[in-house]
């Protein structure tokens, strides 16, 4: 399968617990992207990198969030210190071309539910 | 600020019907449009996008959708809708001079299909 990859897919865990997702983008796309799904919402952008660059980062993450892409291959979303308003789905999308060129389109991967407890 | 609309929760239409989910959006400047679809507990999948050219935009599984800049509008259609269809759908834009990428989305709109 050369699509995006993500792990684990689902996760439970109790408040205040520090909890850790993994995406694995399209093999040779530059660009990663995570985004935050919560019930009844569409994803909500929480932040990008351009190969190990994180370029932009949305107000939705709070000092509680770090994400890291050390090799610009796969990337880490970490959340420290739980709540029970982290529980989402969290989504990463990978792309390649110019960064918001016409030719630019973002595949998605299947998706980390965290339910906190 | 950028934002998009989709103004109904749910559609409901019969089998081999057409079917017509609907999608406006804001945002200033020249906009790219997108419509992904959702399955339950997966991820997005890229159903097909506009940029420029043919109002008319055609994509997958028979999918189109048609950007209408007057009315600000890039609404799904399908001509004869599949039960296989029944899922959720998003509207998504972004700035055509964007240099990030990232996409602003609606709230999303499930289509049921009924056999």
């Amino acid at each position: 399968d050369t699509g995006v990859s993500q792990n684990p897919r689902h996760k439970i865990t109790k408040r205040g617990q520090n909890v850790t997702f993994r995406c694995d983008p399209i093999s040779e796309h530059n660009r990663l992207y995570w985004y935050r799904q919560t019930l009844g919402q569409g994803p909500e952008f929480l932040t990008y990198f351009q190969n190990e660059a994180q370029l932009e980062k949305s107000r939705l993450l709070s000092d509680r969030f770090s994400a890291e892409r050390p090799k610009g291959s796969f990337s880490t979303l970490e959340i420290q210190r739980t709540e029970q308003g982290d529980s989402a789905m969290y989504l990463c999308a990978s792309s390649s071309g110019l960064a918001g060129g016409p030719k630019e389109t973002q595949y998605f991967g299947p998706g980390t539910r965290l339910l906190v407890l | 600020a950028q934002s998009v609309a989709q103004p109904e929760d749910q559609v409901n239409v019969a089998e081999g019907n057409p079917l017509t989910v609907k999608c406006t959006y804001s945002v200033s400047g020249n906009p790219y449009l997108f419509w992904y679809v959702q399955y339950p507990n997966r991820g997005l999948q890229f159903l097909l996008k506009y940029i420029t050219g043919d109002n008319l935009v055609k994509g997958s599984y028979g999918f189109e959708a048609e950007f209408n800049k007057s009315q600000t509008s890039f609404h799904l259609k399908k001509p004869s809708a599949l039960v296989s269809d029944s899922a959720l759908y998003f509207c998504a834009v972004r700035h055509g001079s964007s240099n990030t990428g990232k996409l602003i989305f609606g709230q999303g709109t499930t289509l049921q299909v009924k056999p």
